[in-house]
């Protein structure tokens, strides 16, 4: 069955260090992958999407990396800020219309 | 900033009784989508729309949910008799197009089913 992975643990970093956030996912072909933020309470938001011919994409502080054949993407943000403290989600395409996202990893930014 | 609208932001409702969730999509947006997530778990899948038809469902989406664009502007949920599993926010969203494409949700709405 096809599965999106991501550390359930929460990352506990201090701010102005680079955070470093996991997906794996298997029995997927993806074009392509995103990556949405979601506060507690509130619906998830779109950040980032990488192409599979793209090795690597970046906004701002935030970079994506995608290599289809380890079936992994990272997400980083560099020079974190408590700001950055929410729960980041992998998402892929399983169907034409069907966007399936994972748990999530919770990030924690102390000052 | 255009967003997706979600009303009401919680609702409470009996076991067995039916309750409608609304959402106005982004006024160009094409395809349009409920997703759920239960408290502690991931964001799930429901259905997916356009042009006045499911694309797409999930097997969480039985015969007990139904999807209705009534009018130019408002997308609904309906739960036609809620159960206690039913409680979790519920999250529409839309989009310009289809496939690899980003969606924008909605704020959610949180139901709890007593």
């Amino acid at each position: 069955s096809q599965k999106i992975e991501q550390n359930s643990e929460a990352l506990n970093i201090q701010e102005g260090k680079t955070a470093t956030l996991t997906c794996n996912y298997t029995n997927y072909s993806p074009a392509y992958l995103q990556w949405y933020r979601q506060d507690p309470g509130r619906g998830p938001v779109f950040l980032l999407l990488i192409r599979e011919n793209e090795k690597e994409k970046r906004k701002e502080r935030l970079k994506v990396t995608f290599d289809t054949t380890l079936k992994q993407s990272l997400f980083h943000i560099t020079a974190s800020q408590p700001a950055d403290s929410a729960t980041y989600l992998c998402a892929l395409y399983s169907g034409y219309s069907t966007l399936t996202f994972g748990k999530g990893t919770m990030l924690l930014v102390s000052p | 900033e255009p967003e997706v609208t979600q009303t009401p932001s919680h609702q409470v409702t009996q076991m067995g009784q039916e309750v409608i969730l609304r959402c106005v999509p982004i006024s160009n947006h094409l395809y349009f989508y409920w997703y759920r997530q239960i408290l502690g778990q991931k964001v799930e899948f429901l259905v997916s729309f356009y042009n006045n038809e499911i694309s797409e469902k999930s097997e969480i989406f039985d015969d007990q949910f139904s999807v209705e664009r009534p009018d130019g502007s408002n997308f609904t949920l309906k739960i036609r008799s809620t159960k206690l599993e039913d409680s979790a926010m519920y999250f529409c969203a839309s989009s310009e197009q289809v496939f690899n494409e980003k969606l924008f949700f909605g704020s959610g709405t949180q139901l709890s089913v007593l």
